[in-house]
């Protein structure tokens, strides 16, 4: 069981070049989620998608951007990668409800460590 | 949107010791979930324990438990019998349950408690 599978895992980037993460997950979770993680700042949302189709701004958007593919894909592109945006990226699922087996709880994948130079 | 304080940024405990992890809250909602996930230096969050607030027991799994207190918005764990594998950081979480709600189903998480134990 796959679960939440991101890629890449490490990327170095210039400034001012674009690049997308992508993120797949495989199970049937209607809500997708990005964050980035620095130090001493916990896990801060960039985007979410409750549902195929829609996407709502987090706490920390500008300079993403995010697609909801389909329900399994949820992809996250930085347009003109700037130093600031050097951090840790997740992604992560979970169910609107409880699902069969009374699971609430969102999955994560591997982490994305991107450096902009 | 919904707020998670978590207060304490470093906690320390020794092995077989308890240890509690403090998290409040700030919602207008009724029906949510809470949980605590668990990152060693690998990366990878690991789900520790979840609560739904509609719930009045509080949830335990283990060595891991919760105190769970609605009106005062408060959700700490409590970690029995520490072990050197307990060590990482701790992050308390909230998402709402109602569908639609104003914040969607955004799973907004604390800023995090590293635990360290000590032989």
């Amino acid at each position: 069981n796959a679960g939440v599978t991101q890629t890449p895992k490490f990327q170095v980037l210039k400034t001012g070049q674009s690049m997308t993460l992508q993120c797949a997950q495989d199970m049937n979770h209607n809500s997708m989620y990005w964050y980035r993680q620095d130090p001493g700042m916990g896990l801060r949302l960039i985007y979410y998608s409750a549902s195929e189709g829609t996407t709502d701004k987090g706490e920390v958007p500008n300079g993403y951007n995010v697609s909801r593919l389909n329900k399994r894909e949820f992809s996250l592109r930085l347009e003109s990668a700037a130093p600031s945006q050097t951090s840790v990226y997740f992604c992560a699922s979970s169910p609107w409800t409880e699902d069969r087996d009374g699971n609430t709880e969102a999955f994560f994948g591997q982490g994305t460590r991107l450096t902009v130079v | 949107a919904q707020t998670v304080t978590q207060s304490q940024p470093e906690m320390s405990v020794q092995e077989a010791e308890t240890v509690t992890l403090s998290c409040t809250y700030d919602t207008s909602e009724s029906d949510y979930y809470l949980f605590w996930y668990k990152q060693p230096p690998s990366r990878q969050m690991i789900l520790v324990i979840r609560q739904e607030a509609y719930k009045q027991q509080n949830a335990t799994e283990n060595r891991f438990s919760v105190n769970f207190q609605k009106a005062a918005k408060s959700f700490s764990l409590k970690i029995s019998d520490s072990q050197l594998g307990d060590a990482a950081m701790y992050f308390c979480a909230y998402r709402s349950a109602v569908a639609p709600s104003n914040s969607g189903y955004a799973l907004n998480f604390g800023k995090g408690t590293s635990l360290l134990v000590t032989p």
